[in-house]
């Protein structure tokens, strides 16, 4: 079993729509989450992060944490075409420092 | 202000060569990251800087591999007798304080091993 988990999609909504990403994490001790945004062919970068179960909301951005079932989650809403890109969950555990546990991505497209 | 940078953008050398990979990170930043990230695959973990603490290089795949920070600031990546599994995309990144996550990126170095 891998330590995090993603869809690799693509997933493909179309625009207006909202957009859910989600990521299982198998490590019952991890901490912290992060979503990171990664354009094709360029660096990722950080747009969300969250550490206590429950919502934390930042513009169009939704980050959904559920410690019980292992679940973090990214909603979108009123999805863009300039949203259009890979969506990286990366996970904090309890006993790995500022290492982080990166999933292989889920890859967004946004049809106008 | 300026962001991360890293040099050289592209690296092609042949396998049993050593290669040097460098980062300059955002000044006053004391977190320093390095990752890789291959082909469609997330990132991973290689080595962590914080300060004048002894670094974290628990993600480093083998003793080919070391890194250095000189002065808090600049740091060098070194693979010796290079692999083609090296092969990748090595990304440094940098952040302020202790214990969070990589923040900015650099535009990374693309590594390819013949």
């Amino acid at each position: 079993q891998k330590e995090v988990e993603q869809n690799s999609g693509p997933l493909s909504v179309p625009e207006g729509a909202i957009a859910s990403l989600n990521c299982t994490y198998s490590d019952r001790g991890s901490q912290s989450f992060f979503w990171y945004r990664q354009y094709s062919g360029k660096s990722p970068e950080l747009i969300m992060f969250i550490y206590s179960n429950g919502d934390k909301e930042d513009g169009r951005f939704t980050a959904q944490l559920n410690k019980a079932s292992q679940y973090v989650s990214l909603l979108i809403r009123d999805s863009q075409p300039s949203d259009s890109a890979t969506y990286l969950c990366a996970v904090q555990q309890e006993t790995s420092g500022s290492r982080l546990t990166f999933g292989e991505g889920t890859q967004l497209t946004v049809n106008p | 202000g300026a962001g991360v940078s890293q040099s050289p953008s592209n690296k092609v050398t042949e396998k049993g060569k050593d290669v040097e990979l460098r980062c300059d990170p955002i000044s006053g930043h004391t977190a320093l990251y390095w990752y890789r990230q291959s082909l469609g695959q997330g990132l991973e973990f290689l080595i962590y800087f914080q300060g004048n603490s002894a670094p974290d290089k628990s993600g480093l795949p083998s003793d080919r591999f070391s890194a250095e920070r000189t002065g808090g600031s600049v740091s060098t990546l070194t693979i010796q007798r290079t692999q083609q599994e090296d092969s990748a995309v090595y990304l440094c990144a940098s952040s302020q304080g202790a214990g969070g996550a990589p923040k900015y990126f650099g535009p990374g170095t693309r590594l390819l091993v013949l």
